[in-house]
């Protein structure tokens, strides 16, 4: 099982659509969340941090839920310029510098 | 602004060549990292570094090695580059936790 795993879509939606991203993570000891926007032939930017209470951004919303060792990333009214890939961070604890990137889940936004 | 900067946006090179990739920072941070980026893989840590002389291994760092003599350098070495090290080179710096890259450097090594 991979440890942070993300289903890599793609996911193509109209313009103002509502669209739910997840991701799960393997351990349960993971201390801090992210996500991660990168566009085409771009370098990876951070979109928003993930807290436990969830936090929103906008028209971007990310939840966790410890219990089911998931969280998510909501964007409502879906923008042509939301088209990236998401990447869904994890920070292991312990003190170290553990950071495990997901492998991405595709948006295409369509007019 | 921050800045991560890499050294070759581009580069080829042929199999068995001594490979250096350049990384620099501008926002006086302590940690640097190296990762590669592969489709359907994301990224993959292949070291990183937490003060100037130091560094730790990551998850894939066969086949490399790194150099960081200054705070703001991190360089990345593939001592003997083969084929399979044929991929997207991204380094970051975080402090604390945000981690900040540069643009990438497409290697491909024939």
């Amino acid at each position: 099982r991979k440890e942070v795993e993300q289903d890599p879509g793609p996911f193509n939606v109209p313009e103002g659509a509502t669209v739910a991203f997840n991701c799960t993570y393997s351990n349960s000891a993971s201390q801090s969340f992210f996500w991660y926007r990168q566009d085409c032939r771009k370098e990876p930017k951070l979109l928003m941090s993930v807290y436990s209470s969830g936090n929103e951004d906008g028209r971007f919303t990310a939840q966790l839920n410890r219990a089911s060792q998931y969280i998510s990333l909501l964007i409502r009214d879906s923008k042509l310029s939301d088209s990236a890939t998401y990447l869904c961070v994890v920070k292991e604890s312990g003190g170290g510098f553990k950071t495990i990137f997901g492998a991405g889940t595709r948006l295409f936004v369509k007019a | 602004d921050v800045k991560v900067t890499q050294s070759s946006r581009y580069l080829v090179k042929r199999t068995g060549e001594k490979v250096f990739l350049e990384c620099v920072q501008d926002m006086d941070h302590e940690n640097m990292f190296w990762y590669r980026q592969d489709p359907g893989l994301g990224l993959r840590l292949i070291y990183f570094s937490y003060d100037v002389k130091m560094k730790e291994k990551g998850d894939i760092p066969e086949g490399y090695s790194v150099s960081r003599e200054k705070k703001e350098r991190f360089s990345l070495i593939l001592e003997s580059a083969s084929t399979n090290q044929t991929s997207m080179y991204l380094c970051a710096s975080s402090f604390p936790s945000e981690q900040y890259f540069g643009p990438g450097t497409r290697l491909t090594v024939t």
